[in-house]
């Protein structure tokens, strides 16, 4: 089955600083999903990549595919302690955009 | 328009004991897909549901079942309870292919 594997497990910034969170897939991505979850509560939508070399930008949040390395990439610019939480990566299983399998995600901490 | 609900939030049971979960969509959405979270294995499959029907199933033992009915709300069985089934169930519902799942806050089991 496909595995999704997530770095770094955990990382502490210094707000204001930039952060780059990757994600990579042992099988072919036929769509990358990142999500943000708050210790304990589910998790909000942050972005869909569906495309080979696709970038979307939220506010300060840019997430990139790369097909041909099957890895995706979210990048943080100037956090803020509101950036704090874990983000998860998800693949879809059977390119039906239904089941998803998701890495073990990356907890992020934001210190003033 | 309201986000994905589910009901309970928070429930104790023994070992042994069966358990229902509920899960309401986001009006509109026909794919409900569950998922079981806890700290050792992250964030897994269990199985997703279109119209009343399964159709796709995660690797989980039998003893966990869902089903949903025709206003698109969706439940979870798992009978039999075992300590290692306490955890975080989540529930998303989806427009279908190609579009993001939405999260529901989750229903925290924790079995004794």
């Amino acid at each position: 089955s496909q595995e999704l594997e997530q770095s770094p497990q955990s990382l502490i910034v210094q707000e204001g600083k930039n952060l780059t969170i990757n994600c990579t897939s042992s099988k072919t991505l036929y769509g990358l999903y990142w999500y943000k979850q708050k210790y304990g509560e589910g998790l909000i939508f942050l972005m869909m990549l569906q495309k080979g070399g696709e970038e979307k930008s939220h506010e300060k949040i840019t997430a990139k595919l790369d097909e041909k390395k099957q890895q995706s990439s979210l990048h943080i610019t100037a956090s803020q302690p509101s950036h704090a939480g874990i983000y998860l990566c998800g693949a879809d299983r059977s390119n039906s955009g239904y089941a998803l399998n998701f890495g073990k995600g990356t907890s992020l901490l934001v210190t003033p | 328009k309201a986000g994905v609900t589910q009901t309970p939030r928070y429930l104790i049971k023994t070992r042994g004991q069966q358990v229902t979960l509920s899960c309401s969509p986001i009006s509109g959405h026909r794919s409900v897909s569950w998922y079981q979270q806890t700290p050792g294995q992250g964030l897994q499959f269990l199985f997703e549901y279109f119209s009343e029907t399964q159709r796709n199933k995660g690797n989980f033992p039998g003893r966990f079942s869902g089903r949903q009915f025709s206003n698109s709300r969706s439940e979870m069985n798992v009978s039999t309870l075992e300590l290692g089934d306490s955890a975080l169930y989540l529930c998303a519902s989806s427009l279908g292919m190609g579009n993001e799942q939405f999260f529901g806050p989750g229903t925290r089991l924790t079995v004794l």
